[in-house]
């Protein structure tokens, strides 16, 4: 069964420590990407990567780390310098730039809760 | 910059009675719109993919359009399950094609 699974779906963060949301993919997709959902706001971008290896800054990337090591694993480290985080985290893929190709699709999400 | 914005942002229907959802957009070069459908605490499903002016498709008792500045999701007889958030998005160049989303329009549809 092909898809996007996220872990854990709940997590709960202490003040100044970091966690790992992980995003996993069995598409075969070259890019993906994390979301942050807040309530009453759009989606926003934290980071995207369309290679291994290779990974860029969305618009709020600030206080938030990844890496791409695999083509199927894209996990997001959310850092003690992220001061806001409690937010559902969203992760997504795409197969790549080509034409009817575009669509990104959505993991279940993880619900990040600062205590 | 890429803009999207839907309204309104949140919709009460009865149960049959048909309507509409606005998503407008400002884009340069547009790569396709996006509708999605969130269930609460849940990811977004992908609906559709609109690419030019005049396209439409349609899904069960739904039905996307799309012209040079807006789009719309009519829903037609809807039912309670129809409830959830809906979504459009249109991707960034800019981005690696990341998706510029809107805020939502909450639908709720009662028996």
């Amino acid at each position: 069964d092909g898809g996007i699974t996220q872990s854990p779906k709940y997590l709960f963060r202490k003040e100044g420590q970091n966690v790992t949301l992980s995003c996993e993919q069995n598409l075969n997709h070259d890019a993906m990407y994390w979301y942050r959902q807040d309530p009453g706001q759009g989606l926003r971008l934290i980071y995207y990567s369309q290679i291994v290896n290779d990974f860029q800054k969305g618009d709020i990337a600030e206080g938030y780390s990844v890496s791409r090591e695999k083509k199927e694993s894209f996990p997001l480290t959310v850092t003690s310098a992220q001061k806001n985080p409690t937010a559902f985290y969203l992760c997504a893929s795409r197969r790549g730039p080509v034409a009817g190709e575009d669509t990104q699709y959505f993991g279940p999400g993880t619900r990040l809760t600062v205590l | 910059e890429d803009q999207v914005t839907q309204s309104p942002e949140a919709l009460r229907l009865q149960e049959g009675e048909s309507s509409s959802l606005n998503c407008s957009y400002t884009v340069s070069g547009l790569r396709g719109l996006f509708w999605y459908r969130q269930d609460p605490g849940k990811g977004p499903e992908f609906l559709f993919t609109l690419y030019s002016a005049g396209e439409e498709k349609e899904k069960e008792r739904l039905k996307a359009t799309l012209t040079k500045k807006e789009s719309f999701l009519h829903i037609t007889a809807p039912k309670p399950e129809d409830s959830a958030t809906y979504l459009c998005a249109v991707p960034d160049s800019n981005s690696g094609y990341a998706l510029n989303f809107g805020k939502g329009t909450s639908l709720l549809v009662t028996p």
